[in-house]
């Protein structure tokens, strides 16, 4: 069974570094593409970026292009998502979703809450 | 980029046939896919490709494709339909994903 485990919720004060975590199991880690996905209180999906635990090969949407950065760590099938100073505005849910080679998103992590808040 | 239109929310009647719509410029080209969100939970897909069904998806569920407009249609809505739909679609090598529509089963 393909499982996504997220870390545990966030709270974090405007201008701290925060980086949460993703591991995949029941599946090759390394030949599926891992994405993650944000959702803000109340508000839809939307699309972050996403890495190739293979070979690290990354994209990122416009939106998040240098405001997070994604990583793997193929060795323990672990994917993460960091910011290096956190603003009021990126309290969300933030889901790992693993990408199919159609490029739609065949298993979700359980999300993980980041609140950011002085 | 590329932008995905549905419509904020949509009602059924129990046991009828829901539909909702997803718009995007000559979006019949490209392969849509769509996800089931209920109030606090991840999101499940519940069709890939246009009209396909993941295992586990019930027959009710299916997708249609062409010109401007994709369509994901519900028959015989239960209230366990009740949640947040999203459309999907890969372009220029990023996620699009439509703006959500909250279905309503009376």
């Amino acid at each position: 069974e393909v499982q996504l485990v997220q870390s545990g919720a966030e709270v974090k004060k405007p201008g701290e570094s925060l980086k949460i975590s993703c591991k995949g199991s029941g599946y090759s880690f390394t030949t599926y593409w891992i994405g993650w996905v944000r959702q803000m209180p109340g508000k839809g999906l939307e699309w972050m970026g996403l890495i190739y635990p293979g070979d690290s090969d990354s994209t990122y949407s416009p939106s998040f292009q240098g405001q997070v950065t994604i990583s793997a760590d193929k060795s323990i099938s672990t994917a993460y998502l960091q910011w290096s100073s956190l603003k009021a505005s990126d309290t969300a849910m933030y889901y790992c979703a693993r990408h199919n080679s159609g490029y739609y998103i065949d298993s979700w992590g359980q999300g993980t809450l980041v609140t950011v808040s002085s | 980029s590329y932008e995905l239109t549905q419509p904020l929310s949509v009602s059924v009647a129990l046991g009828q046939t829901a539909r909702i719509t997803c718009g995007g410029n000559n979006i019949g080209r490209k392969n849509v896919h769509w996800y089931q969100q209920k109030p606090g939970q991840a999101p499940v897909l519940v069709i890939y490709r246009d009209n396909n069904r993941p295992s586990g998806i019930p027959e009710r569920f299916s997708g249609s494709n062409s010109g401007n407009t994709a369509t994901l249609t519900i028959s015989r809505a239960q209230d366990g339909d009740e949640a947040d739909y999203y459309c999907q679609v890969w372009d220029s090598s990023t996620v699009a994903f439509g703006g959500g529509t909250k279905l309503t089963v009376l």
